[in-house]
């Protein structure tokens, strides 16, 4: 946690409905990340960002959408086109590239 | 890429005994590896890391091993107290691209 925020913090979407994921911090950090958390799966990175204006997809960028307008902002959008959207959903940032700071998640149901 | 594999996947201990998790890499470029600690519905903490010019690093009851020819390194928890029950990750990363993470071992606690 620390100076990450995520909101919010349960989210409940209608299929075929986009939503948008908060991610803040104030940390002055230069790369932002999200990753997707499923029972008995781990972590698995969706989207990436090392600097403003620059983003990479991770390995399950299908039916989501970033933005990094910000240094301090990282919003992820879920698109209806994400198949199976139901999930805990974790942003990160860090200073180096390499030692990550997690927010406390953003748990999202499609209803 | 990088893969990192974990195990135990579920491991449980009695009050006061040690702990033991293992995790491999097979990216012998990977120079920064991490453990982060999660409870429930809440984003994973950082509990301690190890870069590659090191072989052991403690924190109390909290220590790390590294095994550069071998590609492995392991978390050991000393003393285990039933606050220490949550899921652990390890993660294995080079500074250039994101942290590779393990699937997480599911520590209980047993007082």
């Amino acid at each position: 946690d620390g100076g990450i925020t995520q909101s919010p913090k349960y989210l409940f979407r209608k299929e075929g409905q986009n939503v948008t994921l908060s991610c803040e911090q104030n940390l002055n950090h230069d790369a932002m990340y999200w990753y997707r958390q499923d029972p008995g799966q781990g972590l698995r990175l969706i989207y990436y960002s090392q600097i403003v204006n620059d983003f990479q997809k991770g390995d399950i960028a299908e039916g989501y959408s970033v933005s990094r307008e910000k240094k301090e902002s990282f919003p992820l959008t879920v698109t209806s086109a994400q198949k199976n959207p139901t999930a805990f959903y974790l942003c990160a940032s860090s200073p180096t590239g390499d030692t990550q700071y997690f927010g406390p998640g953003t748990r999202l149901t499609v209803l | 890429g990088e893969n990192v594999e974990q195990h135990p996947s579920t491991l449980s201990v009695q009050e006061g005994d040690s702990a033991v998790i293992k995790c491999t890499y097979s990216d012998s470029a990977s120079n920064y590896f991490p453990w982060y600690k999660q409870e429930l519905g809440k984003g994973p903490q950082l509990i301690i890391d190890i870069r590659s010019n090191v072989g052991e690093k403690k924190d109390q009851r909290i220590a790390v091993t590294l095994n550069k020819t071998a590609k492995h390194f392991s978390l050991h928890i000393t003393e285990t107290q039933p606050e220490d029950s949550a899921v652990y990750f390890c993660a294995a990363g080079t500074g250039n691209t994101p942290l590779v993470f393990g699937k997480g071992t599911r520590l209980s606690v047993i007082a």
